[in-house]
């Protein structure tokens, strides 16, 4: 009973490097979405898909990528790593249109910093 | 657009006495409502949703909520503090159609006091 799992947990990188991180669910849920959460801002949407193939932006799109090319897996691509993408990036997945009365499962995180 | 409000980012209760966590929503529409619980070192976790079936939602650990319409409000409480309760609380509000894009409040760190 998986849910949403979040690789790799904890990460430091260097100013300029790429790096991919991972998101995986196993309930079948169309709609999933990548949030960064900072002290007193609560969480806000980097970027979301409603399904396979199809991605948008959220609130704070700068400087990351995503695709979705099947519906289990949602990888967040920073292309060149900034200190202001120190964060903690929570994916999310829900069931998909019609049903806006689910709530979103969350997985447990991945802490980045950049040096 | 629809937006929350969290009041107080650090609320701090004696253990046994009432928590009351304030959200106040912004929606031009009947809005979808949910609060979530964040332990240290972990994703949000559904406390409890409303979605108009009953304007007193009862959610899991004992919390509850009840939706005001005339204040736009959404409090979350429990009549007594557990210690297991210290953690962040955030409120979200959604409203029907399109992506149906969830709004976070700031979110209320919760500090149990023994």
């Amino acid at each position: 009973n998986a849910g949403v799992t979040q690789t790799p947990k904890f990460q430091v990188l260097k100013t300029g490097q790429s790096m991919t991180l991972q998101c995986a669910q196993d309930m079948n849920h169309e709609y999933m979405s990548w949030y960064r959460q900072d002290p007193g801002m609560g969480l806000r949407l980097i970027h979301y898909s409603v399904g396979a193939g199809i991605t948008d932006q959220g609130e704070v799109p700068n400087g990351y990528n995503v695709s979705r090319s099947t519906t289990e897996d949602f990888p967040l691509r920073l292309l060149s790593a900034a200190p202001s993408q120190t964060s903690v990036y929570f994916c999310a997945s829900r069931p998909g249109q019609g049903t806006p009365n689910q709530p979103q499962h969350f997985g447990d995180g991945t802490r980045l910093s950049i040096l | 657009a629809q937006s929350v409000t969290q009041l107080g980012s650090h609320v701090s209760v004696s253990e046994g006495a009432l928590v009351l966590l304030r959200c106040n929503y912004s929606s031009s529409v009947p809005p979808y409502l949910f609060w979530y619980v964040q332990y240290p070192n972990q994703g949000l976790q559904l406390l409890l949703k409303y979605t108009s079936a009953a304007t007193l939602v009862k959610g899991i650990n004992g919390f509850e909520a009840e939706f005001k319409k005339s204040e736009t409000s959404f409090h979350l409480t429990k009549p007594s503090a557990h210690m297991s309760d210290a953690a962040e609380y955030f409120c979200a509000v959604r409203i029907s159609g399109g992506y149906q894009k969830v709004t976070f409040g700031t979110g209320t760190k919760l500090q149990v006091i023994p």
